[in-house]
């Protein structure tokens, strides 16, 4: 399976700031999503991030609150706009397994607090 | 639309004692079915998987078979250990969009 890291792995930031989570695979991947996981929660798929085009975001997320990039088949950032207190999450990336349409793996996590 | 119920939790149970996480599911077509575990303050790793129906996943004692005529995927293990305890939750692939459906997550916390 890839093998996926993520930057930073925790983190405290202020409201309104922003921080940008990089999420790094060992391989080439066709597929990447970002993934947002509430305190207790389950998780939400925030969007599918595009090699060489805008990322496809889910109801309920917007493009300007989290711009996504995917510059090459291997690397992803999301960046979380403008932050309040409801954005203390953990946030996820994915990919699929290559060939495979139907098991995904994750990062470790991204576990941020805004204050 | 698909959707995947689970247990809801959170589940204590004391050391060696045999564990049963509860899932079902709703799907159109033929969905593959997981089982993902969170160890505290980690990321998602997957545990198990079935492809297809009366497939059974295995890993690390744990085990679930596809019941397509309950649409169910129970997870279950013989003799549940301290290390076990994390957040468990079921999930399924929805091919006709390119995702994955989790349930709401299961937490298991197991007594010495």
């Amino acid at each position: 399976s890839a093998v996926i890291s993520q930057k930073p792995s925790r983190d405290i930031c202020q409201r309104g700031t922003s921080l940008t989570i990089q999420c790094q695979v060992d391989s080439q991947v066709t597929m990447m999503f970002w993934y947002r996981q509430q305190p207790g929660q389950s998780l939400t798929l925030i969007a599918t991030a595009n090699q060489g085009s805008e990322a496809t975001y889910e109801s309920g997320f917007v493009i300007d609150k989290f711009p996504i990039s995917r510059p090459n088949l291997t690397f992803s950032t999301l960046t979380v706009s403008n932050m309040s207190p409801e954005d203390s999450s953990i946030y996820l990336c994915s990919v699929y397994q290559e060939g495979s349409l139907d098991t995904q793996y994750f990062g470790p996590g991204t576990r941020l607090t805004v204050l | 639309g698909n959707s995947v119920t689970q247990m809801e939790g959170p589940v204590t149970l004391s050391e060696e004692a045999f564990l049963t996480i509860n899932c079902t599911y709703t799907a159109t077509g033929y969905p593959s079915l997981f089982w993902y575990v969170q160890y505290p303050g980690e990321g998602l790793q997957l545990l198990l998987k079935a492809t297809k129906a009366d497939d059974k996943g295995s890993n690390k004692g744990f085990e679930a078979t596809y019941r397509k005529e309950t649409t169910s995927f129970h997870l279950e293990k013989g003799s549940v250990q301290v290390s076990d305890s994390a957040v468990y939750f079921c999930a399924l692939s929805d091919p006709s969009a390119s995702k994955i459906i989790f349930g709401s997550g299961t937490r298991l916390s197991i007594r010495p």
